[in-house]
C-alpha cells in the first residue's frame, strides 16, 4: 500500500537559516510527488510538484525539492527561511492520474527571530 | 468563484445528529475530492468525484458517510448519526482533468465539525 512518511513532527529554525524537511514514500512505482503548505486559517497551497524529468524542482516562495529514487525521498529545502514561512508542511503522493492523493502527517515549522 | 468554497466554516452538533457539508469547486474543475483532517494529522482521503460519479470512495470510513455531486459541480458530504470521533476539519479540493491537468489540487479552507 502506498504511504508517505514525514519523520519530523516539529522543526524549529532561526530566521535566515537553511531548512530541509524530509519526506519518504512507499509506492509500487514512482508516483507524482507534491509539497503543500498550510498556514493557520488558510487552505492548503501547492509549493511544488514532481512528475518526471529533472529531479530538482523549483517551487514558489523560494522552495525547492529533490527527488531521489534510490532513497524513495522527496525532501523540501529552502536556503534562507523567513518568519512568514512558519506553517505546517505536507508531503503528498499520487498515482499518475492524481486521484487518491495521500498525505503525510505533516511537519510543523517554527521560525525563531 | 475564484477559489474552492466550503460551507459552513464551523459546525457544532450533538452526537447522533445528521450533518451536511457543502463544497463549491472552482468553475470548470471536473474533479472534486473530500479529505478529513484530524488534529495533528495530514489530510485523509475520503472520496473522489470525476464529474457526477464517485470514481473512488474507498476512503469513506463507514456507511454513515455519503457524498453526492448531482450536477457535476457542487458536492455535499453527508454524515449520519454523528459520533464524537467524526470531529475534524473536512477539506474539499478540486482540480482540472484531462490534457490540462497540472496535477495540482486546489483546496478550500475546510469545514470544522465538532460533535459534542
Amino acid at each position: 500500500a502506498q504511504s508517505v512518511t514525514q519523520p519530523d513532527i516539529h522543526i524549529t529554525v532561526s530566521e535566515g537559516a537553511s531548512l530541509e524537511l524530509r519526506c519518504n514514500y512507499s509506492y509500487g512505482a514512482t508516483p507524482y510527488l507534491f509539497w503543500y503548505v498550510q498556514s493557520p486559517g488558510q487552505g492548503l497551497q501547492l509549493l511544488l510538484k514532481y512528475f518526471s524529468g529533472d529531479t530538482l524542482v523549483q517551487g514558489i516562495k523560494g522552495f525547492e525539492a529533490e527527488f531521489k529514487r534510490s532513497q524513495s525521498s522527496f525532501n523540501l529545502r529552502k536556503p534562507s527561511v523567513h518568519w512568514s514561512d512558519a506553517a505546517e508542511y505536507f508531503c503528498a503522493v499520487a498515482p499518475y492520474n492524481n486521484n487518491d492523493m495521500r498525505f503525510g502527517a505533516g511537519t510543523r515549522l517554527t521560525v525563531k527571530p | 468563484g475564484a477559489g474552492v468554497s466550503q460551507t459552513p466554516s464551523n459546525k457544532v452538533t450533538e452526537k447522533g445528529k445528521y450533518v451536511e457539508l457543502r463544497c463549491d469547486p472552482i468553475s470548470g474543475h471536473t474533479a472534486l475530492y473530500w479529505y478529513r483532517q484530524s488534529l495533528g494529522q495530514g489530510p485523509e482521503f475520503l472520496i473522489y468525484f470525476q464529474g457526477t460519479g464517485a470514481a473512488d470512495d474507498s476512503g469513506l470510513p463507514n456507511d454513515r458517510f455519503f457524498a453526492v455531486r448531482p450536477e457535476g459541480s457542487v458536492s455535499t458530504l453527508k454524515i449520519q448519526r454523528t459520533e464524537r470521533g467524526d470531529s475534524a476539519v473536512y477539506l474539499c479540493a478540486s482540480s482540472l482533468r484531462g490534457s490540462r491537468n497540472t496535477g495540482e489540487l486546489f483546496f478550500g479552507e475546510g469545514s470544522r465539525l465538532t460533535v459534542l
